[in-house]
């Protein structure tokens, strides 16, 4: 079975600043991989996800994964942070139909 | 095209009843997942079903849970009685096969038992 780690259960950065959140996923095979972004009070939605056709992944909203098998990891990055980037960042993976497995989560504070 | 939709989004009861939390997943896909989400335990697959037929029942908590998928377009996530360790939000997902296991989510129902 998948298990994820994320570093960081709380990250603080500047508007304007890089967002770098680690994830980190432990599987022989690789899996499909996600990140999902949950804003307060909403539901889970999709940021972007990994299914080996490249290594680096372009989601919504400027964010980007790259996948490093040799580091078995899929941080999640954005070169700017807005104000708006401020909520709960899920990693997830999956190595068998659906059954996703997820993060701890981050919580993403944007500060003026 | 519309989401996966869950009702009710918010519900306060007292211990022991019943609780009936429901999702319509989204139109044409065959996987129906219920999560809940805990801030001490985090995101938790609870159940899941491929064409309505419960496949993996191993995260639901205990007997007082149940859920069921009479249809391809409507499920329903049951406890009872309900106890306050059940506060949570619990959260409806869908997916269609050969997706690359895109899972899509509801905006959840915020449980809270007094």
């Amino acid at each position: 079975a998948q298990s994820v780690t994320q570093l960081g259960s709380h990250v603080s950065v500047s508007e304007g600043a890089l967002v770098l959140l680690r994830c980190n996923y432990s599987s022989s095979v690789p899996p499909y991989l996600f990140w999902y972004v949950q804003y307060p009070n909403q539901g889970l939605q999709l940021l972007l996800k990994y299914t080996s056709a490249a290594t680096l992944v372009k989601g919504i909203n400027g964010f980007e994964a790259e996948f490093k098998k040799s580091e078995t990891s899929f941080h999640l990055t954005k070169p700017s942070a807005h104000m708006s980037d401020a909520a709960e960042y899920f990693c997830a993976a999956s190595d068998s139909w659906g059954k996703l497995q997820f993060g701890a989560g981050t919580q993403v504070v944007v500060t003026p | 095209d519309a989401g996966v939709i869950q009702s009710p989004r918010h519900e306060v009861t007292e211990m022991g009843q019943e609780v009936t939390l429901r999702c319509k997943p989204i139109s044409g896909h065959d996987y129906l997942f219920w999560y809940r989400q805990t801030m001490m335990r985090g995101l938790e697959l609870l159940i899941y079903f491929n064409n309505n037929v419960p496949i993996d029942d191993s995260g639901m908590p205990e007997d007082r849970f149940s859920a069921k998928m009479p249809n391809a377009s409507f499920s329903t996530l049951k406890i009872q009685p309900s106890e306050p360790r059940d506060s949570a939000v619990y959260f409806c997902a869908s997916m269609v096969a050969n997706s690359g296991n895109t899972i899509y989510f509801g905006e959840g129902s915020w449980l809270t038992v007094v």
